[in-house]
Formats: C-alpha cells, sequence, structure tokens
C-alpha cells in the first residue's frame, strides 16, 4: 500500500514570495491533516479535512496560509506572502477515521527556508 | 486546552542500556495516546498507541502503559540499540465526554535519543 506522498521535499524561497505544498493520502483515507513543525519542536496541526470539508482550522494564519481539498483526495497548501518565521517542516497525514485509537500516517514532509 | 510534555532531552545512552522516557498529558475527556518515532532523514512512523487507561501498549521491544491516575504514558525499552537513535514524539487525541474523538494529534516537544556501540 502506497504511503502519503508530498512534494516538493525542499523549497528556498525569500520572504514576500509565495509557496505551495501537496499532499496525496493513502487511498481510501477520509480525513486529512496538514502540520507545521519548527525546529526542536513537535508538529502543530495547521488544517484538518474530513473529505473536501475543514474540520479544523483554528490554528491556521488565515491571512497568509490556505488550504483546499477539492475533490476530497489529494490537497493543496498555500503560503502568500511568506514570512522568515514560516521556515519549517510541513507534514501532511492521513487516517480513514476521526476515531479515537486511529491512527494517522504522515508523509515524509516538505522543509522550507524562507530566506 | 489539551498539552503534552515530555522529559528535557536529549537523552545518550549506551547500547544495551535501560530507556524511560517521561511523558505527561493534560486533557479533557478520553484521550488516546501515542508514541511516534522520527528516524534520521524519515518521516514520522507510529511506534505504539494506547486508547484506554490502563492499556500497555508495544512494539519492538518499546513498551508504554496509559495511567490516568498520573497523566502519563511514559516510553521504556530494557535494551536499547544504536537502531534506536531517533527523535520520539509523545502525542494525545483529545475526545470530549461522550469518546467522540477531535481527531487532531497534540504532540510534545520531542526527544532525541543517541545510542552509543
Amino acid at each position: 500500500e502506497a504511503g502519503v506522498a508530498q512534494s516538493p521535499r525542499y523549497k528556498i524561497i525569500e520572504k514576500r514570495q509565495s509557496v505551495a505544498f501537496w499532499c496525496n493520502p493513502i487511498s481510501g483515507h477520509a480525513t486529512l491533516y496538514w502540520y507545521q513543525q519548527i525546529l526542536g519542536q513537535g508538529p502543530k496541526l495547521l488544517i484538518q479535512f474530513q473529505n473536501n470539508g475543514v474540520v479544523d482550522d483554528s490554528q491556521l494564519p488565515k491571512d497568509r496560509f490556505s488550504a483546499e481539498r477539492l475533490k476530497g483526495v489529494d490537497s493543496t497548501l498555500k503560503i502568500q506572502p511568506a514570512k522568515l518565521e514560516d521556515s519549517a517542516v510541513y507534514l501532511c497525514a492521513s487516517s480513514s477515521t476521526l476515531a479515537g485509537g486511529e491512527t494517522q500516517y504522515f508523509g515524509p514532509g516538505t522543509r522550507l527556508l524562507v530566506l | 486546552g489539551n498539552s503534552v510534555t515530555q522529559m528535557e532531552g536529549p537523552v545518550t545512552l549506551s547500547e544495551e542500556a535501560f530507556l524511560t522516557i517521561n511523558c505527561t498529558y493534560t486533557a479533557t475527556g478520553y484521550p488516546s495516546l501515542f508514541w511516534y518515532v522520527q528516524y534520521p532523514g524519515e518521516g514520522l512512523q507510529l511506534l505504539l498507541k494506547a486508547t484506554k487507561a490502563d492499556d500497555k501498549g508495544s512494539n519492538k521491544g518499546f513498551e508504554a502503559t496509559y495511567r490516568k491516575e498520573t497523566t502519563s504514558f511514559h516510553l521504556e525499552k530494557g535494551s536499547v540499540q544504536v537502531s534506536d537513535s531517533a527523535v520520539y514524539f509523545c502525542a494525545l487525541k483529545g475526545s470530549n465526554a461522550g469518546g467522540t474523538s477531535y481527531g487532531k494529534l497534540t504532540f510534545g516537544q520531542g526527544t532525541i535519543l543517541t545510542v552509543h556501540p
């Protein structure tokens, strides 16, 4: 079974530029998550989708971050304009349900450096 | 809100030493608890989990017991190997009083483990 796919793996941009990350979850997984992991910290949820609807985006800086999952499968996370503090690894995860014990499977992440 | 606190690291051990990484949590309702591991150059992988009080999760020689009375989920391994060198994250998935999960994981800050031959 294929895992969670993410691209690109690395991205370097200058502040005020825009950037987009792509995620393809495990086939059949209804729930998709985007996490931000700053160096030395644990991942923090940015946004959570159930199929193509948003379940939780309370931690998403909506003035600069946006995300969509139009067909309930793959997803795109965008930052516009980027700030220095956005330098982090952006992790995509998926799970088949929201159930308490359900495992979330993580992709390899996209490492973003904003100069 | 929910939170997870891990022991401060990094942790450096010799091969075959005993490992404990402490994890305590604050949560309402009935959270599920997880340990994830991140090997160098790789993504986060589930190591083990426990979904209710007194459950013990185990995998690859690692164990952790869900202790509701002390709100803890400490990770242990009796004899570590060089290949266990990685970053370990404790995490919880919250739920409401009715047991409905919120889905998202709340992570601790991670503990770097280095095992020397």
